[in-house]
Parts: structure tokens; C-alpha cells; sequence
């Protein structure tokens, strides 16, 4: 079946720094990949669609300068979290539209 | 997306059927009804999706009605490992997907 992998699973950084996360489709070819992030005791919120050689489109309130996307190839999605600071923590998600909608198993960011 | 409303928890019994219901009464008719689970602290599973018809797979069974304003998906033999947070999502093919809050479903021994 399809595949996504997420990486890192989990991650630490300081306050003030970027953290990339990379999301790959593994077994297929996806042209849009979505960015999900993950509050505890919350549900999914969409930030934003990611589509292969294009711009992200972000959903209201999602800051698109801090939160950087990049999908250059049909296989790679790339989240950035620039500047990070402490309410930047959180769980993030990848999907990736390929064969219907499959998931990453999600990066647990902590900004100290 | 179609707005879905599903209760917030429920328990049963490991061994015994899970019967979830999902309200979508607001559903349009080229949206599909998915279903997808999420095990703490890990990425949401897919479980299973239709627009009209009922479905089967190895996971589970989803039963729509047929005016389309709800659904139900079963899980026909829960075990411990099915205890996970639930979700009913309406949306077109090839169309983001938004959760909503989702059902708690714990499994008893």
C-alpha cells in the first residue's frame, strides 16, 4: 500500500532557529501533499496544501513567511518552521493525495 | 467540506461489534464520506470511504443511508488495539480533507 515518511519523528530546537521537516511519498507520485499541525488534546488543523512546482496555498491565519513549503519533486515535501519559538510546538503532519489520502506518522516538534 | 457532527466518545466491549454513527447531513452529492482513525501520537489511519453505496473492507464496514445525511461505520470485532480517536470526514475526490473533533472510542477487555 502507499506510503509516507515523515522525518524526524521528533525534534528539539532552540528558541530562535529553523527546523525542516521533510514528508516523502515512498511508493507513488504525489502532485499535492497537505501540512497538517496538531495541538494536544486537539484535532488535525490544515495549514496548508502543498502542490508540486507551485506555491503553497495557506489557510487563514497560517503565516506563509514562517512556515515555509517547498515541493520540488512529486516525491518530497518540505515544511520549514523559521524563527521558531515555544507556541511552535506541536505535532506536525504530512499527506500525501496519491492513492486517496495517506499520512506521515508525524514530527513532534519542541522549541525550548 | 462537509460539515459532520459524531459523538465525542464511546466505549465497548473487545470482542463485541463498534458501531460509530457520523451525522453529514449537510453533504453534497459529489462528496465522499471517509473515515479515518488516529492512535495517539501517530498520523491518522485510513479505515475506509464511499459516496452512495455501502462498503467492506479488512478493517471495517461503513453503511450510509440512503438519503446520505449519516452514516455508520463498524468495526466488527473490536479489539484493544482499536482504541483510537475516530473520525468522519465529507469531502470531494482529490479535495483537502479538514477533522473535525472526532470520536474517543475505548475498547474494554
Amino acid at each position: 500500500g502507499a506510503v509516507v515518511s515523515q522525518h524526524p519523528s521528533r525534534v528539539i530546537c532552540k528558541s530562535g532557529t529553523s527546523v525542516k521537516i521533510e514528508c516523502r511519498s515512498l511508493d507513488f507520485q504525489a502532485t499535492t501533499m497537505f501540512w497538517y499541525r496538531q495541538f494536544p488534546k486537539q484535532s488535525l488543523m490544515l495549514m496548508a496544501t502543498s502542490n508540486e512546482g507551485s506555491k503553497a496555498t495557506y489557510e487563514q491565519g497560517v503565516e506563509k513567511d514562517k512556515f515555509l513549503i517547498n515541493h520540488a519533486s512529486l516525491t518530497l515535501s518540505t515544511l520549514t518552521v523559521t524563527s521558531a519559538h515555544p507556541e511552535d510546538s506541536s505535532f506536525y503532519i504530512c499527506s500525501a493525495e496519491g492513492n486517496g489520502y495517506t499520512f506521515g506518522s508525524g514530527t513532534r516538534l519542541t522549541v525550548v | 467540506d462537509a460539515k459532520t457532527t459524531q459523538p465525542p466518545s464511546m466505549d465497548c466491549a473487545e470482542g463485541r461489534a463498534a458501531n460509530l454513527p457520523c451525522n453529514h447531513s449537510t453533504i453534497s452529492g459529489n462528496e465522499y464520506v471517509y473515515w479515518y482513525r488516529q492512535i495517539h501520537s501517530q498520523g491518522p489511519q485510513y479505515i475506509i470511504h464511499g459516496l452512495k453505496n455501502n462498503e467492506t473492507n479488512e478493517m471495517a464496514s461503513l453503511i450510509i443511508t440512503e438519503d446520505r445525511k449519516s452514516s455508520t461505520l463498524i468495526l466488527p470485532h473490536a479489539t484493544l488495539r482499536d482504541t483510537a480517536v475516530y473520525y468522519c470526514i465529507g469531502a470531494a475526490n482529490d479535495y483537502k480533507l479538514s477533522f473535525g473533533a472526532g470520536t474517543t472510542v475505548t475498547v474494554r477487555a
